[in-house]
């Protein structure tokens, strides 16, 4: 169980409005990872997070920022949305070497 | 380009019998593999692992099979059931430490009664 709360869950936003997702753990865990799902991609990694304060770049982390000033809470920033970033955004957490496991997700359309 | 690919968009599998879902990858420094399946408005749940030292990992109906000479992995369900009905993702990682994983686009696998 990854113990992740995500919010919003669901957001809609205008083109070039900040937005910030919220991922909550409960348990802990060193890593926490943000990732996006769209059609014919799978998921993809956007941030990631080793530590309090320590972040480093996935696949596709233009147009996004992320902080995490406490080890439960780890933020995702848009910030200035386009449509291009309408997308399904999942949170994860795991260990070092061991299975990382995902939140319930957070639907953001941008129009 | 895709590092890990799910060539088969979709499959569908009667009730009981075997439900076979396919993974290629094209990293060779990839050494921890890992299925994941997803309900429609829920997260992926981690369903099987298995590190590159092995050539096989069980759980229950869940088997997975590596084969590292072809860089391919498959998934085997048996028996299938209705509640397997979902999106099987496949997942593939370098490091052991911040498990950065890269996903395959994922097969749709309908059980059919």
């Amino acid at each position: 169980d990854a113990g992740i709360t995500q919010s919003p869950r669901h957001k809609v936003t205008e083109t070039g409005t900040p937005v910030t997702l919220r991922c909550h753990q409960t348990e802990n865990h060193r890593y926490m990872y943000w990732y996006r799902q769209d059609p014919g991609h799978g998921l993809r990694l956007i941030h990631y997070s080793y530590g309090v304060k320590d972040t480093d770049k996935g696949e596709v982390s233009d147009g996004y920022s992320v902080s995490r000033s406490k080890t439960e809470d780890f933020l995702l920033t848009l910030e200035s949305a386009t449509s291009s970033q309408t997308s399904v955004y999942f949170c994860a957490n795991g260990q070092s070497g061991n299975t990382i496991y995902f939140g319930e997700g957070s639907w953001l359309t941008v129009v | 380009d895709q590092q890990v690919k799910q060539n088969s968009p979709s499959l569908s599998v009667q009730e009981g019998r075997i439900s076979i879902l396919n993974c290629d990858y094209t990293n060779s420094m990839f050494d921890y593999f890992l299925w994941y399946k997803k309900y429609p408005a829920e997260g992926p749940t981690f369903l099987i692992s298995i590190s590159s030292i092995k050539d096989k990992n069980e759980d229950g109906r869940f088997t997975v099979f590596l084969n590292k000479s072809a860089k391919h992995l498959s998934l085997h369900i048996v028996p299938s059931q209705p509640g397997d009905s979902a999106v099987y993702f496949c997942a593939a990682s370098e490091y052991q430490g911040a498990q950065k994983l890269v996903f395959g686009q994922g097969t749709r696998l309908t059980i059919n009664p």
